[in-house]
């Protein structure tokens, strides 16, 4: 079983729609969530961090944490083109060094 | 503009060669990080530094070695290139190893062994 796993994609929603992206991981002492966007060809880059149960909402997007379920999702709300991307679910235990553990990602692509 | 930079940014290089990837960022980040992306397979940890004189080893770190000097520099080096080492290879940095603390990524550097 990999460490972080996520849907396995690609996922294609229409332009409005909510797409919602899910993350599990095994190691239960995991503290700190991260989604990275990464657009072809391009570097990762961090669009939500989550580190407490619960739902965090920023602009368009809403990060999910159960850790009692080892679960971490991103829903994107009124889809966008430009949201076509691959997105990345990282996940750290803070006291192995920092290390994160990344997931394979997601490919999303939102149609017009 | 603060950042971290990677360079080459990409690269073919025959099998056998010695091939040093370079990485800068001037954030004043205590931790830095290599990784390697492949098709399929996500990013995967070569090696990572939590301070500046410290490295550790990551998931699959053979072939690879790494150093730091100093906060700013952590160059990745091949001493032997290898087909298999062909992928997109990704320098990141955070404020610190620990807590909740983001990775910030450079450009890449797009490396083909052949």
């Amino acid at each position: 079983q990999k460490e972080v796993e996520q849907n396995s994609g690609p996922l294609s929603v229409p332009e409005g729609a909510i797409a919602s992206l899910n993350c599990t991981y095994s190691d239960r002492v995991s503290q700190s969530f991260f989604w990275y966007r990464q657009y072809s060809g391009k570097s990762p880059e961090l669009i939500m961090s989550i580190y407490s149960n619960g739902d965090k909402e920023d602009g368009r997007f809403t990060a999910q944490l159960n850790k009692a379920s080892q679960y971490v999702s991103l829903l994107i709300r009124d889809s966008q083109p430009s949201d076509s991307a691959t997105y990345l679910c990282a996940v750290r235990v803070n006291t192995n060094a920092g290390k994160s553990t990344f997931g394979d990602g997601t490919t999303l692509t939102v149609k017009p | 503009i603060a950042g971290i930079t990677q360079a080459p940014t990409s690269q073919i290089l025959a099998a056998g060669r010695r091939m040093t990837l370079r990485c800068t960022q001037d954030m004043r980040h205590n931790a830095m990080y290599w990784y390697r992306q492949d098709l399929g397979l996500g990013l995967r940890l070569i090696h990572y530094s939590n301070t500046a004189g410290t490295t550790g080893k990551g998931e699959v770190p053979d072939g690879y070695s790494v150093s730091r000097a100093n906060t700013d520099d952590f160059p990745l080096t091949l001493a032997s290139a290898v087909p298999s080492q062909t992928s997109v290879y990704f320098c990141a940095s955070s404020l610190q190893p620990d807590g909740n603390t983001e990775a910030f990524f450079g450009q890449g550097t797009r490396l083909t062994v052949v």
